[in-house]
């Protein structure tokens, strides 16, 4: 199973840009990279989901480079509400199943 | 939040009895999760379930036992409770049927066993 690597912890101010990078050197050819949110006392949210090169919707971005051993979440113009943790997940296989690693805790200032 | 509810929300309970969490979805989903999720360890796969009584282990899934007679409903039952399992427990759906399909969560299940 591929694993991931990410910082620990993030902090930021309201209306700057955040970028949080994910490695994971191992992954398979047929894994997706995915992320989630998660607040306190709340179950992992889905943000965005990418395999190759950019994904864009309308809470993120994703980039994602050439040989895949890494990817970036891109936050634009992050609020108080943003404070949270971010989880990168690349383990995929034909059991659907998430292999959740220790994720990265951003704390947005005012 | 894709229709999932989870019952209890909390629970307290004594060493050695038994607990079961229930995960309901209204959705008619094929996959359905259970996690836990402890303070330094994020969130780890218990059991899991690809339909009616067709279920499948998770990497933490010693003492605990899942059973899925309905579609809509997954159990997740500890046999003789113990501290370790102090936990907070979220089901999981995936929504769709594709590898790029994804998982939403319930809104959690917060265990203590004294």
């Amino acid at each position: 199973l591929a694993k991931t690597t990410q910082p620990i912890s993030m902090d930021s101010y309201e209306g700057q840009e955040v970028n949080i990078t994910c490695s994971h050197n191992n992954i398979a050819t047929n894994d997706y990279i995915t992320w989630y949110q998660q607040f306190p006392s709340q179950g992992p949210r889905f943000i965005i989901q990418g395999y190759k090169t950019k994904v864009t919707n309308e809470v993120a971005s994703l980039f994602i480079p050439a040989d895949r051993k890494s990817s970036t979440l891109s936050l634009p113009r992050v609020s108080l509400s943003d404070t949270a943790v971010y989880y990168c997940l690349v383990d995929w296989d034909s059991s659907y199943k998430l292999i959740f690693g220790s994720g990265t805790r951003l704390l947005v200032r005012p | 939040d894709a229709g999932i509810t989870q019952s209890p929300r909390h629970k307290v309970t004594e060493t050695g009895t038994p607990v079961t969490l229930r995960c309901h979805q209204t959705e008619n989903h094929r996959y359905m999760y259970w996690y836990r999720q402890d303070p330094g360890h994020g969130l780890r796969l218990i059991h899991y379930s690809y339909g009616v009584k067709d279920t499948d282990k998770g990497e933490v899934s010693d003492g605990y036992s899942v059973s899925r007679s309905k579609t809509e409903d997954f159990l997740l039952t500890l046999e003789s409770a113990t501290s370790s399992q102090t936990s907070v427990y979220f089901c999981a759906i995936a929504v769709g049927a594709g590898p790029t399909d994804t998982q939403y969560f319930g809104p959690g299940t917060r265990l203590t066993v004294l």
